[in-house]
């Protein structure tokens, strides 16, 4: 079956420009996680979305990051005024549910680069 | 707070090599932890778990105990292969009610295994 879809896999973008990233995650999972992976930080943790639940935004690194997630399925993540420090490789992560002993399944993710 | 902290690398060994990948970690209660691998130009794959204190999770001749007195889940393997070379990261989630299960990972191991 399909996994977890990411789109693009690569984006390279001026500064001060804004972009948006998709997730697609696998149908039935309730349970969305955006993450960043970057050479100084590791991973770190972004958003997360349970169901209808208010997201959890306390990993997001200021306000011009920001993500939503339309009809409990597709969630995209926006990065306004980009700076060269949003350069990172953004990871969605899907799991059944926010039970903490489910493995948590992840994309491919989306390679960002900022001139 | 929560945290992970696991061996620094790059590890280097000749195929056929005992691997150990040392993986401590901090948290309140009794988290999930997990062995995450991304090979090269690929995504993050789950590679094992483990639940509860005293488990052990094993995958493709890798495994890990869950050892709740040390706060260890040390990753082992008796013979590596040349298609072991990854960067394998440690990761913990938090015990149910205790956030929102956003995974977090130590920094990451790389592996590379010379024939």
């Amino acid at each position: 079956g399909a996994g977890v879809s990411q789109s693009p896999s690569n984006k390279v973008t001026e500064k001060g420009k804004d972009v948006e990233l998709r997730c697609d995650p696998i149908s039935g999972h309730t349970a969305l996680y955006w993450y960043r992976q970057s050479l100084g930080q590791g991973l770190e943790f972004l958003i997360y979305f349970q169901g209808n639940s208010a997201p959890d935004k306390s990993g997001l690194p200021s306000d011009r990051f920001s993500a939503e997630r339309t009809g409990g399925s597709v969630s995209t993540l926006t990065i306004q005024r980009t700076q060269q420090e949003d350069s990172a490789v953004y990871l969605c992560a899907s799991s059944l549910g926010g039970v903490s002993n489910q493995p948590q399944h992840f994309g491919d993710g989306t390679r960002l680069s900022i001139l | 707070g929560n945290s992970v902290t696991q061996m620094e690398g790059p590890v280097t060994l000749s195929e056929e090599a005992f691997l150990t990948i040392n993986c401590t970690y901090t948290a309140t209660g009794y988290p999930s932890l997990f062995w995450y691998v991304q090979y090269p130009g690929e995504g993050l794959q789950l590679l094992l778990k483990a639940t509860k204190a005293d488990d052990k999770g094993s995958n493709k001749g890798f495994e890990a105990t869950y050892r709740k007195e040390t706060t260890s889940f040390h990753l082992e393997k008796g013979s590596v292969q040349v298609s072991d070379s990854a960067v394998y990261f440690c990761a913990l989630r938090f015990p149910p009610g205790a956030g929102s299960y956003q995974l977090t990972f130590g920094k990451g191991t790389k592996l590379s295994v010379i024939p």
